[in-house]
């Protein structure tokens, strides 16, 4: 267990269906960022935070992704009208920041949301 | 496009051998590289970063960063059953935005 937990676990929604998660950072971590990961990949980069500041966003991501971390603490991340194709794990992770820990920064990854759209 | 380029595998390797896994990326601009180790049906954890160029070791892992050539690696020595997972390597491209390659399967063989 790292600290980062993510609501919920699994889903499993009907497409066209909109879908809620939620990620709840380690405490004192600034950085909050959700990849999206799909069988035989790696973490792709969906969107990253700083604090409350949502900094980048994937070009790779539709206008049916968003993502908000209202007074800094948890995120969510919804994706509206959803379709087979965002089938997947949702990883959420939490870093401080490089400057903090003298230019190196550990991306703590919670256990992730598996997205199942049928 | 930013890559970062592995060898899927899967590489199979006997207990006590030592393995090794490649990476190669394509940002010029990155600084800091990771080694990550999932496990199936897990999530990612850091096992090693390197940003300087030359070798850095942490008990069995040496990851080795070579910016000329942009190659990064991480050899595993004595290789015990339990490291059979999927190995990703990832590249930082700014500070804040990490990119990561597909993974390379390892199996230890006992």
């Amino acid at each position: 267990d790292t600290g980062v937990s993510q609501d919920p676990r699994h889903k499993i929604t009907k497409r066209g269906q909109n879908v809620t998660f939620r990620c709840d950072p380690i405490s004192e971590h600034n950085r909050l960022y959700w990849y999206r990961q799909t069988l035989g990949q790696g973490p792709e980069f969906l969107t990253y935070f700083q604090n409350e500041a949502q900094l980048e966003k994937s070009r790779l991501l539709s206008d049916r992704f968003s993502a908000e971390r209202p007074k800094g603490s948890f995120s969510t991340l919804e994706i509206q009208r959803t379709e087979q194709g965002d089938s997947a794990m949702y990883l959420c992770a939490s870093s401080t920041t490089a400057a903090e820990t003298g230019g190196y920064y550990e991306q703590y990854f919670g256990p992730g949301t598996r997205l199942t759209v049928t | 496009q930013k890559e970062v380029e592995q060898n899927s595998g899967p590489l199979s390797v006997p207990e006590g051998a030592i393995a090794s896994l490649n990476c190669t990326y394509s940002d010029r601009g990155s600084q800091s590289f990771f080694w990550y180790r999932q496990y199936s049906g897990k999530s990612p954890e850091l096992i090693m970063f390197i940003y300087s160029n030359g070798d850095k070791e942490d008990g069995r892992f040496t990851a080795q960063l070579n910016k000329a050539s942009q190659y990064v690696s991480l050899l595993i020595r004595d290789s015990q059953p339990s490291d059979s997972a999927t190995y990703l390597c990832a590249g930082d491209t700014g500070g804040f935005k990490t990119i990561f390659g597909a993974g390379t399967r390892l199996f230890v063989k006992a």
